[in-house]
């Protein structure tokens, strides 16, 4: 699986567009990006997810690179409810263990008023 | 629907007790899993099920047992409990382990052994 490199925190005013950066340098070419959040103490949620068109959804937006190799998740009017660990995780084809998610520390976000 | 359903919500254990996590899911999904979640860390897989009747071994299996009966439940089970078992216990379901598909994941058990 490729790894992913995410910054351990970033902080956002309310209001504004959040963008939460990943780095995927070595995705393969049939592996997908998924975002998912936890807010503290709950299970994760899905946000949004991409292979290499930019995605949108009712949550938020996904750009990737060109070369596939760095995503951004962007919120677009960041509120406190957003304050959450935004986990980037590359995915595997479908299929026995290769259809199991990896997280790795993610990035925790602070909306700050 | 209820979505992914997790019992009991918190549980202290002595160390050498068993005990098992519930798991139900009412969406008919065919991938389950289970997941640690320790302070400051992300996510470990522990066990997963692609479907009733088949299991296998993620990240951090070793301490933990599960099986898949029926499609709606994936138990785990502890045989005896370690305090080095003390986490947050996070169950997940989707229709399949494709990358279309996303997964569900319950609001955690919290174990503390003592």
């Amino acid at each position: 699986d490729a790894k992913t490199t995410q910054p351990p925190s970033m902080d956002c005013a309310e209001g504004r567009a959040a963008n939460l950066p990943c780095n995927h340098s070595t995705i393969s070419g049939n592996e997908y990006v998924y975002w998912y959040r936890q807010i503290h103490s709950q299970g994760p949620q899905y946000i949004i997810h991409g292979l290499k068109n930019n995605e949108t959804n009712e949550m938020a937006s996904l750009i990737i690179t060109e070369d596939r190799k760095s995503s951004t998740l962007i919120l677009p009017h960041a509120t406190l409810r957003d304050t959450a660990v935004y986990y980037c995780i590359v995915r595997v084809t479908y299929g026995g263990s290769q259809g199991n998610l990896i997280f790795g520390k993610g990035t925790k976000l602070s909306v700050k008023p | 629907n209820a979505g992914v359903t997790q019992t009991p919500k918190f549980q202290v254990l002595k160390t050498g007790q068993s005990m098992t996590l519930q798991c139900a899911q009412d969406m008919n999904h065919e991938y389950m899993s289970w997941y640690r979640q320790d302070p400051g860390m992300g996510l470990r897989l522990i066990h997963y099920s692609v479907g009733a009747g088949i299991t296998d071994q993620g990240e951090v299996p070793n301490g933990y047992n599960v099986s898949r009966s029926t499609t709606e439940d994936f138990p785990l089970r502890l045989l005896s409990a370690a305090p080095s078992q003390t986490s947050v216990y996070f169950c997940a379901s989707s229709y399949g382990t494709s990358r279309r598909e996303t997964q569900y994941f319950g609001p955690g058990t919290r174990l503390l052994v003592l």
